[in-house]
C-alpha cells in the first residue's frame, strides 16, 4: 500500500540545534500532515501543508513541500529535549497510513 | 476535555481469549480510524468509518479482528482468538473527514497477550 516514508530512521542531536526530516509519498496529494508522538502516547497533529503551498511555518516548526519530487521535510529550530518523539508523515489521499517515522532524540 | 478516549487503557489477556476495545471520539467527528502499533514502529492502518460505514479495511487484518461503529458514534474493535503476534497497542483517531481535517487520536490501548 501506499504510505508516507520518513527518514532518516532515527536523529539524534543536542539541543539547540535543528532537526531535519524526510518525507516521501507516491500518490499525488491534497495535502500532506505532519504528527508527532510521545512515547506511549497517541500521535498529535502538528502541521498541514496544502499540494499548493511550497513552505509553512508554525512556530519552531518548519515544513516544505515539494510535489515534483513528492517529498516534504520537517524543520525543528532550535530544538528542545521536549522535542524528543517520534515524528510522522501522513496523507488523506492514502488513508491516512503512516511509516515507521523519525525518531528524533534531543539531548541536553 | 472532549478528545478521542479510549478503554481500556491496558488489557491483559490469555491466549485464546477474545478481547473488545472502545473508542469514543470527539462527538462531532464523522471519521473513525484504528491502527495497531509495534514498538518502534509506525502506527499500522487497520480500518477507518465514514459515520457507521466501514470504507476500508486493511488487507492485513485478519478474520479474527472486526470493528464497528454502530449509529456512527463510538466504535469497537473485537480481536477473537488472540495471538500472541496481536500483543500491540491499538490506537483509534477521529476527524470531520474534511480533507484538510487532522486526526485526533486518543492514548491507546495496550494489549499483552500472554
Amino acid at each position: 500500500s501506499q504510505q508516507g516514508e520518513e527518514d532518516p530512521q532515527a536523529l539524534s542531536i543536542q539541543e539547540g540545534e535543528n532537526a531535519t526530516m524526510n518525507c516521501s509519498y507516491k500518490t499525488s496529494i491534497n495535502n500532506l500532515q505532519w504528527y508527532r508522538q510521545n512515547s506511549g502516547r497517541g500521535l498529535v497533529h502538528l502541521i498541514l501543508i496544502r499540494s499548493n503551498e511550497r513552505e509553512k511555518h508554525s512556530g519552531r516548526l518548519r515544513v516544505t513541500l515539494d510535489t515534483s519530487k513528492k517529498s516534504s521535510s520537517l524543520l525543528i529550530t532550535a530544538s528542545r529535549a521536549a522535542d524528543t518523539a517520534s515524528y510522522f508523515c501522513a496523507t488523506p489521499d492514502d488513508d491516512m497510513r503512516f511509516g515507521a517515522g523519525t525518531r528524533l532524540t534531543v539531548k541536553p | 476535555d472532549t478528545g478521542v478516549s479510549q478503554d481500556p487503557r491496558h488489557k491483559i489477556t490469555k491466549r485464546g481469549q477474545n478481547v473488545t476495545f472502545r473508542c469514543d471520539p470527539i462527538s462531532e467527528h464523522n471519521r473513525l480510524y484504528w491502527y495497531r502499533q509495534t514498538l518502534g514502529q509506525g502506527p499500522e492502518f487497520l480500518t477507518y468509518f465514514q459515520n457507521e460505514a466501514q470504507l476500508e479495511k486493511s488487507r492485513l487484518l485478519s478474520d479474527r479482528f472486526s470493528a464497528e461503529r454502530p449509529k456512527g458514534s463510538f466504535s469497537t474493535l473485537e480481536i477473537q482468538r488472540t495471538e500472541q503476534g496481536d500483543s500491540a497497542m491499538y490506537l483509534c483517531a477521529s476527524s470531520l473527514g474534511q480533507p484538510n481535517s487532522p486526526l485526533h487520536f486518543g492514548n491507546g490501548t495496550r494489549l499483552t497477550v500472554t
